[in-house]
């Protein structure tokens, strides 16, 4: 299958900083990426999709100034997590669909990245 | 009411058994069906996928999926200790790329 990889896996950071999480395609090319958060024992939300070469779509209640999305290349979108607060550590998954938006494509995950803010 | 709903467990079987994962879902537009393994602090696993009703099968797993009654399952059989993970259900509607997931069931097989 197709091979999504994020970086960090894990990060600890200080309330207030912000914190940047990359998510590569590494066999393919993906003009769309999906950022999911997930906390403990709960499902994936999505939080926004992003486009290469354009503004990511951000689903409501998803502070868009907050969580900076840029899809630089077809093979990678970052996530900024701004100013982060406590309440903003969770776990970050992000995946890509291998066949753009068709109703066929298959959707992989990257590992996710676990963020701590203290 | 949620558009996907499964329920969250814990399920906890002896190894070599069967299991049966569930969700059930309100719109009749989804069309594109997928279960995902996820094991702890790891992202999901695609498992299966499939867009019609009826089952397919994949080595110990078989996905079935009921249109009419919107409802899908997804069958271990003979079950493993390394089976032992979230199991996601997903669904997508015809148009766009967006999944919507179940809760997730949490999956115990015991040696």
């Amino acid at each position: 299958g197709a091979v999504v990889s994020q970086h960090p896996s894990w990060v600890i950071c200080k309330s207030g900083t912000s914190v940047k999480i990359e998510c590569r395609s590494l066999d393919f090319q993906a003009t769309t990426m999906f950022w999911y958060r997930q906390f403990p024992k709960q499902s994936l939300m999505l939080m926004a999709t992003s486009n290469e070469g354009s503004k990511a779509t951000y689903e409501q209640g998803v502070e868009k100034d907050k969580f900076l999305i840029n899809h630089a290349s077809l093979t990678l979108s970052t996530l900024t997590v701004t100013s982060a607060h406590p309440e903003d550590s969770s776990f970050y998954i992000c995946s890509a669909p291998t066949s753009g938006m068709k109703l066929t494509d298959t959707q992989y995950f990257g590992p996710g990245t676990r963020l701590t803010v203290l | 009411q949620k558009e996907v709903e499964q329920d969250p467990g814990p399920l906890s079987v002896p190894e070599g058994a069967i299991v049966s994962l569930n969700c059930t879902y309100s719109n009749s537009a989804f069309q594109y069906f997928m279960w995902y393994r996820q094991y702890s602090r790891k992202g999901p696993e695609l498992l299966m996928y499939t867009y019609s009703s009826g089952n397919k099968e994949d080595g110990r797993f078989t996905a079935q999926v009921d249109k009419s009654s919107k409802y899908i399952s997804l069958f271990i059989r003979d079950s493993q200790p390394s089976d032992s993970a979230t199991y996601l259900c997903a669904m997508k509607r015809n148009q766009g790329g967006k999944l919507i997931f179940g809760q997730g069931t949490e999956l115990s097989v015991k040696p």
